[in-house]
């Protein structure tokens, strides 16, 4: 059964400061991975979707990168702001349409 | 303006009623999805529907059910045989293909006391 971790759970950093987000996840054969973003009370919005042939994919200031032989993603946030507070999800997609989801990391960006 | 649009956003009911939540998407996707997530733990999935008329239990179907009567909507009913029904759900679709992101709705917070 696929399991995905994201550590740590919360991480609090100035602003400016580049954030570095791990997701693992314990078996290699995906299809893709994706990371997300929750404010509170909120849905998921959809940050980046790396498929499992890509090492890694960018949009603006964030830049995710996949290792599927030793079951790793990176998020990185460039220069990160107090708007980029929020809870970040990753989760795994493998055969069946399924996807699973780590528990997150919230994050805090202080002005 | 598309999007997915789960209502309420609050609901409160007693132990032992069943209750609906709604979802609606206008994104012409053909998958849909039920989340559900509890405080501090990551999502999980609930039920999910490839194609109109069919749907497949997740992970934690018990107490809940689902119909697919149309592409647009895929309602969730939250039974009295849920032990703890008290959570956060989360509705979302895409397309039916592997390579497309999902999109969420922004929630419904059921309190079952």
């Amino acid at each position: 059964k696929q399991e995905v971790t994201q550590i740590p759970a919360a991480l609090s950093v100035p602003e400016g400061e580049n954030l570095v987000l791990n997701c693992s996840f314990t078996d290699s054969a995906i299809y893709n991975l994706q990371w997300f973003r929750q404010d509170p009370g909120k849905g998921l919005t959809s940050l980046l979707l790396i498929q499992s042939s890509q090492r890694e994919q960018t949009s603006g200031r964030l830049n995710a990168s996949l290792d599927k032989s030793s079951g790793r993603s990176t998020l990185y946030i460039a220069a990160s702001q107090p708007g980029d507070s929020a809870t970040y999800l990753c989760a795994v997609e493998a055969a069946g349409n399924k996807l699973t989801f780590g528990g997150g990391t919230r994050v805090l960006v202080k002005p | 303006d598309g999007g997915i649009t789960q209502s309420p956003k609050y609901l409160f009911r007693k132990e032992g009623q069943n209750v609906t939540l709604s979802c609606e998407q206008n994104l012409n996707h053909d998958a849909m999805y039920w989340y559900r997530q509890d405080p501090g733990q990551g999502l999980r999935l609930i039920y999910y529907s490839q194609i109109v008329n069919d749907f497949q239990k997740g992970d934690i179907a018990e107490g809940y059910s689902v119909s697919r009567e149309k592409k647009e909507s895929f309602p969730l009913t939250v039974t009295s045989a849920q032990k703890n029904p008290t959570a956060f759900y989360l509705c979302a679709s895409r397309t039916g293909t592997a390579v497309s992101p999902l999109h969420f709705g922004n929630g419904t917070r059921l309190t079952v006391t």
